[in-house]
């Protein structure tokens, strides 16, 4: 799988956007970009994922540059219940699915 | 979307016991799963691939015969850890991904802590 990188961690002020980036310079041409989220002590929540063009659902957007070599999760309105750890992950098909460091999110009331 | 569950949530034993934990898809069947493992403000860590009717691959470091797993049927995967250490103690997280699209997403079970005394 292609590795990605995030930054470690995050600030974003409740209701605002939350722009979450992740760099995936080397993944290939069939690989998805997947988003997930851990709240503490929980199992990952899958939130988004898309291979090339921009995906919105009723949790987040992601948006994929043209090149794919990175990609940006949007949070449109942060709660204080987003306040987790972030992870974007590059892989296709049954193929394992590596996970990265993470950014860690904190949204400030 | 789709539910898969862990069980035990939690659970304690003692040095040199084994311990089974199950990974079940409750509404769909899963072809693929994978057994994670996570230390305390650490990321995720592949341990195993399961396929269904076949061994599991590890990832390198882990010890196959140390953490046993099966997956029997598409519903239902499970690991053991035997002769279990305090240094064993971690978060264990499964995750199946179904047997239709391959572009859909994992989904992952609530975990399962063990603590080794």
């Amino acid at each position: 799988d292609a590795k990605t990188t995030q930054p470690p961690s995050m600030d974003c002020a409740e209701g605002r956007a939350a722009n979450l980036p992740c760099n995936h310079s080397t993944i290939s041409g069939n690989e998805y970009v997947y988003w997930y989220r851990q709240i503490h002590s929980q199992g990952p929540q899958y939130i988004i994922h898309g291979l090339k063009n921009n995906e919105t659902n009723e949790m987040a957007s992601l948006i994929i540059t043209e090149d794919r070599k990175s990609s940006t999760l949007i949070l449109p309105h942060a709660t204080l219940r987003d306040t987790a750890v972030y992870y974007c992950i590059a892989a296709w098909g049954t193929y394992k699915y590596i996970f990265g460091t993470g950014t860690r999110l904190k949204v400030l009331a | 979307g789709a539910v898969v569950s862990q069980h035990p949530s939690r659970v304690i034993c003692k040095s040199g016991t084994s311990v089974k934990i199950e990974c079940r898809s409750l509404d769909f069947q899963a072809t693929t799963m994978f057994w994670y493992r996570q230390f305390p403000k650490q990321s995720l860590m592949l341990m195993a691939t399961s396929n269904e009717g076949s061994k599991a691959t590890y990832e390198q470091g882990v010890e196959k015969d140390k953490f046993l797993i099966n997956h029997a049927s598409l519903t239902l995967s499970t690991l053991t850890v035997t002769s279990a250490h305090p240094e064993d103690s971690s978060f264990y997280i499964c995750s199946a991904k179904g047997g239709g699209s391959n572009t859909g997403e994992l989904f992952f079970g609530e975990g399962s802590r063990l603590t080794v005394l």
